[in-house]
């Protein structure tokens, strides 16, 4: 399976305040997906990362708050703009070759807000 | 938004009991997927059963499939300690095959 390396693996940052969070894929993978987990809750989808073009996101979140980039099929950003403690959770990054393929997921980036 | 709900939301067994974990999901899938994650970690894929398929299995762990039903089970035979994590189904049905998770169960395995 594909390895996933996502940087940071966790953060503290001040209110207000932008993160840029990159993932890694040591292969070309096809579809590339951005979750978040709040709190002892599961996993919400925020967007799915589209190569070479904007990413479709899920009702509840936008680009202007967490806008995406995929510049290849092996590497994308998910940047967490004006941070507020509401924003405290695991982002995930996660990707999937075919659509019977599993999806598998990176470490999580850890992010607290103060 | 979450597709399925799994049942129950938390169970606490002995070392070496077996473990079941029930999923439910709403809308018609291709397949369905199983993760493990432990405290504050990544998710590890467990077993991916395609919607033709009934059963699978891998190791000490064996899934269901019932798509009349619409529901999944996973069960860990033989528990270990090391099997204590928050499992979590998924199934696809997003128009890009993205997959769509249920609350999850927290298993905890004394020793």
């Amino acid at each position: 399976s594909a390895v996933i390396s996502q940087k940071p693996s966790r953060d503290i940052c001040q209110r207000g305040t932008s993160l840029t969070i990159q993932c890694q894929v040591d292969s070309q993978v096809t579809m590339m997906f951005w979750y978040r987990q709040q709190p002892g809750q599961s996993l919400t989808l925020i967007a799915t990362a589209n190569q070479g073009s904007e990413a479709t996101y899920e009702s509840g979140f936008v680009i202007d708050k967490f806008p995406i980039s995929r510049p290849n099929l092996t590497f994308s950003t998910l940047t967490v703009s004006n941070m507020s403690p509401e924003d405290s959770s695991i982002y995930l990054c996660s990707v999937r070759d075919r659509g019977n393929q599993p999806q598998h997921f990176g470490d999580g980036t850890r992010l607290s807000i103060l | 938004s979450q597709q399925g709900e799994e049942d129950p939301q938390a169970l606490s067994i002995q070392e070496g009991e077996n473990a079941t974990m029930n999923c439910s999901y709403k809308t018609s899938i291709n397949n369905l997927q199983w993760y493990r994650q432990n405290s504050g970690r990544g998710l590890v894929h467990l077993i991916l059963i395609r919607s033709n398929e009934r059963e699978k299995h891998s190791g000490r762990l064996r899934v269901t499939l019932d798509t009349s039903k619409k529901s999944s089970s996973l069960l860990i035979t033989a528990s270990r300690a090391a099997d204590t994590a928050s499992y979590f189904c998924a199934t696809d049905g997003g128009f890009n095959n993205d997959m769509r998770f249920g609350a999850g169960t927290r298993l905890t395995v004394k020793p």
